[in-house]
C-alpha cells in the first residue's frame, strides 16, 4: 500500500532533550517536506526536500533539523525541544511534476513539557 | 509565512443540508487543493483543480477554481455526519513546490 509513515504516532518529552521522529514513504517521491499544525494557524511549513541531499528552509525553521540522505527518509530532528514546540506534525510527500499532488502521513502528536 | 483566509472557520449543519466554504488569497495559485483531516489522521487530498474557471466534482463534492485565480470554493452536498472533519484548502503557485495553506474549515454534522 503506498504510504507516508511517521512514527512515533504520540510523544511525550522534556524541555532540552533531543528527539527525532521519522518519515518514510514507499512511493519514491522526490519530494518531501514536514508541517506543524496548531488551533487558528492551519499547516505551516518547516523544512522540505526536493531530492536526496537537498533540503530547504519553509516559513518555521527555527528550532527544528532534517536531513535527506536516502529518498525514502526524512526525519525531522529537534535538538533542544521547548513548549512552544508543542504541536501536530505531519510529513508529506510528491513526486516531481507539474500536476502532482501532496500526501500525508497521519501525523505526530509532540507534547514539550 | 502566507496563509489563506479561509470561511467560515467552523459550521454546525443539519444531516441532509448543504455545505459551502470557500478560500481566499492575495495571490494568484495555478493549482487550488482540498484536502478533508478526520479526527487523528493526517489530512487525505478530495480534489485538484488546476485551471481558472474549472469546477470539478467528486461524489457529493464539487470544487471550484475562481476565475482571478485568488480564490476557490468547496460545496458538499446533502450532508452525512461522516462528513464531519476539518476541510483545508491549498494553493499552489506555478513552477514551485510551495504550497499555502488555508486555516481550516471544522464541520460538525448533527444528526
Amino acid at each position: 500500500e503506498a504510504q507516508v509513515t511517521q512514527n512515533p504516532r504520540y510523544l511525550i518529552t522534556v524541555t532540552g532533550k533531543k528527539l527525532t521522529v521519522t518519515c518514510s514513504q514507499n512511493m519514491n517521491h522526490e519530494y518531501m517536506s514536514w508541517y506543524r499544525q496548531d488551533p487558528g494557524l492551519g499547516l505551516r511549513q518547516i523544512y522540505y526536500s526536493m531530492n536526496v541531499e537537498v533540503t530547504d528552509k519553509g516559513d518555521v525553521p527555527e528550532g527544528y533539523k532534517v536531513s535527506r540522505k536516502e529518498k525514502r527518509n526524512f526525519p525531522l530532528i529537534l535538538e533542544s525541544p521547548s513548549p512552544n514546540q508543542t504541536s501536530l506534525y505531519f510529513c508529506a510527500s510528491r513526486p516531481q511534476g507539474v500536476d502532482e499532488k501532496l500526501f500525508f502521513g497521519s501525523g505526530t502528536q509532540l507534547s514539550v513539557l | 509565512g502566507q496563509q489563506l483566509n479561509q470561511s467560515p472557520q467552523s459550521m454546525f449543519i443539519q444531516e441532509g443540508e448543504d455545505v459551502s466554504m470557500n478560500c481566499t488569497s492575495s495571490s494568484i495559485f495555478n493549482t487550488w487543493l482540498w484536502y478533508k483531516q478526520d479526527p487523528g489522521e493526517g489530512p487525505v487530498l478530495l480534489i485538484a483543480l488546476y485551471k481558472a474557471g474549472e469546477l470539478t466534482s467528486n461524489g457529493r463534492l464539487t470544487a471550484q477554481f475562481g476565475i482571478t485565480r485568488k480564490d476557490s470554493f468547496l460545496n458538499i452536498s446533502a450532508s452525512i455526519p461522516s462528513d464531519v472533519g476539518i476541510y483545508f484548502c491549498a494553493g499552489q503557485s506555478g513552477g514551485t513546490y510551495k504550497y499555502i495553506f488555508g486555516t481550516g474549515t471544522r464541520l460538525k454534522v448533527l444528526a
